[in-house]
């Protein structure tokens, strides 16, 4: 059974502030990582990862992948309000043409002003 | 641009009682997912669908059906509503053809079953 660990869980934090979140992983078939925002609706994508070593960046938001180790970590630099939600980690996996999202549990994040 | 929409966004439903979840595409994607999303469970994958015409079971599809009317539409029926199906319920569609590309989420069906 493919399973996807995110932690921590909760992670309270003061405007400004660096956070990395992590996420581990033992699954059949790995294809791509991938992770997520979600505020109060749908999870809005920020990055996918297929490759070992290389460093996906967007503004304050980076982030990289482990196939040897088999995890990936979330950094958020100088850390604001709007950063506050719950950050997703997924993997894919199947044959192409027959792949899957395995979702871990999510690490709740929150930005005290 | 629509994306993923999904109908109703609410609804309550006593013990018992039949319901479909309507979930619709509007971006020639060939895979559709259903996902429930419970506190502290993180999104798990009820049924999917790789291409029209094809259905395949998840992580927890007991008690629940899917249809893949076309190309654009995936429904999940339940057929007798149990309080433990009282959760937030996610479609979502992924173009397979384009390696590199995420999965598109709906705004989520929230539903409570009494």
């Amino acid at each position: 059974e493919d399973k996807v660990v995110q932690s921590p869980l909760s992670l309270v934090v003061h405007e400004g502030d660096t956070v990395t979140l992590n996420c581990s992983y033992e699954v059949t078939n790995f294809r791509s990582l991938l992770w997520y925002k979600q505020e109060k609706k749908a999870p809005t994508f920020l990055f996918m990862l297929t490759s070992s070593g290389i460093e996906k960046k967007s503004g304050r938001l980076s982030s990289i992948l482990d196939k040897k180790e088999l995890f990936s970590i979330l950094n958020i630099t100088a850390t604001q309000t709007g950063d506050s939600a719950i950050y997703l980690c997924a993997v894919r996996t199947g044959n192409f043409g027959n792949e899957k999202l395995t979702f871990g549990t999510g690490t709740r994040l929150t930005i005290i002003p | 641009n629509a994306g993923v929409t999904q109908t109703p966004k609410f609804q309550v439903l006593k013990t018992g009682q039949s319901m479909t979840l309507q979930c619709a595409q509007d971006m020639n994607h060939n895979s559709m997912y259903w996902y429930r999303q419970d506190p502290g469970m993180g999104l798990r994958l009820i049924y999917y669908s790789a291409s029209e015409g094809t259905t395949d079971k998840g992580e927890v599809p007991n008690g629940y059906n899917v249809s893949r009317l076309n190309k654009r539409e995936f429904s999940l029926r339940l057929e007798s509503a149990a309080p433990s199906q009282t959760s937030v319920y996610f479609c979502a569609s992924y173009r397979r053809a384009v390696e590199g590309q995420p999965q598109h989420f709906g705004d989520g069906t929230r539903l409570s079953i009494l």
